[in-house]
């Protein structure tokens, strides 16, 4: 059974506007979580991680939120820009160990 | 050549084939890696070496044989594959060493494609 779900396989954002890209896991265990990105033809690049000890960790345009008791993390890009069009993926592992598990991806389409 | 590399980009072979997928880091890593990702489904990983010595075999099918002569090399040797193990086979490396922890940031070829008839 997935342990990291990503219930949107797609989603459309005009350009500008703020994207969410949502992400649920089911082990309680898990304390470390991040998202990468990947463009066609391309290997997956990490973007941005966030540890259970913080709710909420920034980079630039890129803001990923952590809810432990919901077992949901989510990832905001403000403002969306075409080029961010890409597949995301979020993963989530235990700490002290760098085995993670992904979940299926969400298509973002930034329409200009 | 720089980051992660793979090769071929594309293989398809016969179920009665043998072949090797190749994976080349020049960011002077300790510790590579073996996923695969079948059609909308997530990335599963296989294999983990850590300072050429594998610390992770995920359950996987003996007809997938990897092998890392050395921390900058990593092949995933093929036999008698079945056609449901067509899929985009990734590698990643990561800083690694002594110990391996979720903070170290894995770095990911481009995949090989690879189809099973």
């Amino acid at each position: 059974d997935q342990q990291v779900k990503q219930n949107s396989p797609s989603l459309s954002v005009q350009e500008g506007r703020i994207s969410i890209l949502n992400c649920d896991y089911t082990n309680s265990m898990f304390d470390y979580f991040l998202w990468y990105k990947k463009y066609p033809a391309e290997g997956p690049t990490f973007l941005i991680s966030i540890s259970s000890i913080k709710d909420k960790n920034e980079d630039g345009r890129f803001t990923v939120f952590l809810n432990k008791s919901a077992k949901h993390l989510s990832l905001h890009i403000v403002p969306s820009q075409p080029g961010d069009s890409a597949v995301y993926f979020c993963a989530a592992a235990l700490y002290n160990f760098n085995k993670f598990y992904f979940g299926s991806g969400t298509k973002l389409n930034v329409k200009p | 050549e720089t980051g992660v590399t793979q090769t071929p980009r594309h293989l398809v072979m016969g179920m009665t084939n043998k072949k090797s997928l190749k994976c080349e880091q020049h960011l002077g890593h300790n510790a590579m890696y073996w996923y695969k990702q079948s059609a909308k489904k997530p990335l599963e990983l296989m294999f983990v070496y850590s300072l050429e010595e594998r610390v992770e075999n995920n359950s996987v099918p003996s007809r997938f044989s990897p092998e890392c002569p050395n921390s900058s090399h990593l092949f995933l040797h093929l036999h008698t594959l079945q056609p449901e193990d067509s899929a985009l086979y990734l590698c990643a490396s990561s800083q690694g060493g002594t110990g391996l922890a979720a903070t170290d940031t894995q770095y990911f070829g481009p995949g090989t494609r690879l189809t099973v008839l």
